[in-house]
């Protein structure tokens, strides 16, 4: 079946250092990619997207492409600040089912 | 253009209480899901409802039931409460049609005590 393997947390940087969060997945034709972002006490919210191989969702800084290949959309940022502290969640969407979801890797970012 | 509604944002109910959660859609929305969230762990997929009819049921026990009225809006019914029942409860609704992906609400805290 469809799913998502994200790396398990938490992931401890200093303000300005680089980020990536893996995300591979597994699915039978060819989804949609997501990041969303959880900040503490809130729902979640779409990071960004990516519909088919080789592009490029970006949003606030992140990056993220989705690679056909390695099955990969690995989440990228150059610079990460306080304030992206958060749970980031890797998802996929395929043929209009259900959206599945990755288990979470929580964010700390320190000054 | 208002997003996703959910109401209440935090309760506490008694083990073996019932509870009604609700959730309002974006407008134009007319998919509905729900998922759980218990502490510690990821997102469970509960529910689907679109058009007003039930479209895929997550693993979960029969007391997880809900509805979707015609103007798109959803409720979702825990019976017979257990306490790992306690978990933020998210709605999200999208197009039916696309792959563009959910948009969520904040959630409903549920604590069962």
């Amino acid at each position: 079946g469809n799913s998502v393997t994200q790396m398990e947390g938490p992931v401890t940087l200093s303000e300005e250092a680089f980020l990536t969060i893996n995300c591979t997945y597994t699915a039978t034709g060819y989804p949609s990619l997501f990041w969303y972002v959880q900040y503490p006490g809130e729902g979640l919210q779409l990071l960004l997207k990516a519909t088919k191989a080789d592009d490029k969702g970006s949003n606030k800084g992140f990056e993220a492409t989705y690679r056909k290949e390695t099955t990969s959309f690995h989440l990228e940022k150059g610079s990460v600040q306080v304030s992206d502290s958060a749970v980031y969640f890797c998802a996929l969407l395929y043929n209009t089912d259900k959206l599945i979801f990755g288990t979470g890797t929580r964010l700390q970012v320190f000054p | 253009e208002a997003g996703v509604t959910q109401s209440p944002t935090h309760l506490i109910k008694t083990r073996g209480q019932q509870v009604t959660l609700r959730c309002s859609p974006i407008s134009g929305h007319t998919s509905v899901y729900w998922y759980q969230q218990a502490l510690g762990l990821g997102l469970q997929f509960l529910l689907w409802y679109d058009e007003g009819e039930e479209r895929n049921r997550g693993n979960f026990p029969p007391r997880f039931s809900g509805r979707q009225f015609p103007n798109y809006s959803s409720e979702l019914n825990v019976n017979a409460l257990e306490l790992e029942d306690s978990a933020l409860y998210l709605c999200a609704s999208r197009l039916t049609q696309g792959l563009y992906g959910y948009t969520f609400g904040s959630g409903t805290r549920l604590t069962v005590v």
